[in-house]
């Protein structure tokens, strides 16, 4: 299994700035993924990021808007750029189990921007 | 490419009651199934995965569910639930072949069970 904490747990952000995001995995892992999980809603998967390339986004999500780095493997971040209301939401960090049949969550951060 | 659709957005039964949380899939190869569990203001969590093998997987917290390949279905269960499974639960399915360690989810299913 792995342990995965983020920072902040949570945040209210003022419309038109910017947050980062903060992901530490207790071991090493390949993947990373970044979830958005909208109020009341499933989640979305918003990117995959691998250490030393660069991230994979998925259809309706842009690195200007949502850059990722991953420094080593057990780090990543993600921020969320130039905030409006629609992006408040829980951002879930996760990664895959050795050989992936199981993803492991971190306890998400709850953003809201007024 | 799948998509998972959970056919209850909301379950409420009484505690000590039988329970099952549906869960239809589509996809054109072999998945991998999944049923996590999120309390409120955490994390989601593993409650069982159906890999290969017997159709008939058993999880923690007394739950577990049925992969039918016929109908696509993997339909969660428990005998009799407690308090304190109210929660959300998500259905999930990953390829197989592609598997890269993400899963498709579906729209979650809120279980409420009351005194």
């Amino acid at each position: 299994s792995a342990v995965i904490s983020q920072k902040p747990s949570r945040d209210i952000c003022q419309r038109g700035t910017s947050l980062t995001i903060q992901c530490q995995v207790d071991s090493q892992v390949t993947m990373m993924f970044w979830y958005r999980q909208q109020p009341g809603q499933s989640l979305t998967l918003i990117a995959t990021a691998n250490q030393g390339s660069e991230a994979t986004y998925e259809s309706g999500f842009v690195i200007d808007k949502f850059p990722i780095s991953r420094p080593n493997l057990t780090f990543s971040t993600l921020t969320v750029s130039n905030m409006s209301p629609e992006d408040s939401s829980i951002y879930l960090c996760s990664v895959g189990s050795q050989g992936y049949n199981e993803q492991f969550f971190g306890p998400g951060t709850r953003l809201t921007v007024l | 490419a799948q998509s998972v659709t959970q056919l209850d957005s909301q379950v409420p039964v009484f505690e000590e009651a039988p329970v099952e949380l549906r869960c239809n899939y589509s996809s054109s190869v072999s998945v991998y199934l999944f049923w996590y569990v999120q309390y409120p203001n955490q994390g989601l969590q593993l409650l069982l995965k159906y890999l290969s093998g017997s159709t008939l997987v058993k999880g923690i917290n007394g739950f577990e569910a049925e992969f039918n390949k016929s109908q696509t279905s993997f339909h969660l269960r428990k005998p009799s639930v407690h308090i304190s499974d109210t929660a959300e639960y998500f259905c999930a399915v990953s390829d197989v072949d592609t598997n890269a360690g993400k899963s498709t989810f579906g729209d979650g299913t809120t279980l409420t069970v009351k005194p």
